[in-house]
């Protein structure tokens, strides 16, 4: 089993829709989260972190449930320009190197 | 301020070959990072640095090795390449904390022939 799982999509969304994201982690001993946007051949870049009382940025919305081991991300009217791959990143805090296990990530394709 | 670099942006090679991709900070991180990136696999962590001159191995270390002699600069080396290693090598650099976020480099896209 992978340590941290997306659904790959794609998700296919007409403009001005939500969608919702979900990302399962196995290690119990993650302590922070992060959503990652990628636009095709580019770098990640991080989109927001996730703390464990939400947080909101805009149109987008993170949650953490720790009982159940998964992070979401819900973004609000869906613009063209959200398509992208989103990936969901942990760290664990019982390590030392602090480096991100990332999903796979979940393509979004917003379509006019 | 250039953030992270990476060089070079492109490269093939022969199996066999070897080859240095160098990633360059200019934010004082202490923390560097080189992962690879396949299709549907995600990004896996290849080797790491907390710090000038100290390294360590992450999820997928077999194939490379790395030197951070200068804080601002991490090398990733191929002694000699494989067609299993073409990918997408990205540097990242942080600085230490559970919620600090990492930055990263626009990426080298390897090829081995």
């Amino acid at each position: 089993r992978k340590e941290v799982e997306q659904d790959p999509g794609p998700f296919n969304v007409p403009e001005g829709a939500t969608v919702a994201f979900n990302c399962t982690y196995s290690n119990s001993a993650s302590q922070s989260f992060f959503w990652y946007r990628q636009d095709c051949r580019k770098e990640p870049k991080l989109l927001m972190s996730v703390y464990s009382s939400g947080n909101e940025d805009g149109r987008f919305t993170a949650q953490l449930n720790r009982a159940s081991q998964y992070i979401s991300l819900l973004i609000r009217d869906s613009k063209l320009s959200d398509s992208a791959t989103y990936l969901c990143a942990v760290k664990a805090g019982d390590t030392g190197r602090r480096a991100l296990t990332f999903g796979s990530g979940t393509r979004l394709q917003v379509q006019p | 301020n250039a953030g992270v670099t990476q060089t070079p942006k492109f490269r093939v090679l022969k199996t066999g070959q070897s080859m240095t991709l160098l990633c360059a900070q200019d934010m004082n991180h202490e923390y560097m990072y080189w992962y690879r990136q396949d299709p549907g696999m995600g990004l896996r962590l290849i080797h790491y640095s907390v710090g000038e001159g100290t390294t360590a191995k992450g999820e997928v270390p077999d194939g490379y090795n790395v030197s951070r002699l200068k804080k601002q600069n991490f090398l990733l080396g191929l002694e000699s390449a494989a067609p299993s290693q073409t990918s997408v090598y990205f540097c990242a650099s942080s600085t230490p904390g559970l919620y600090n976020e990492q930055f990263f480099g626009p990426g080298t896209r390897l090829t081995v022939l």
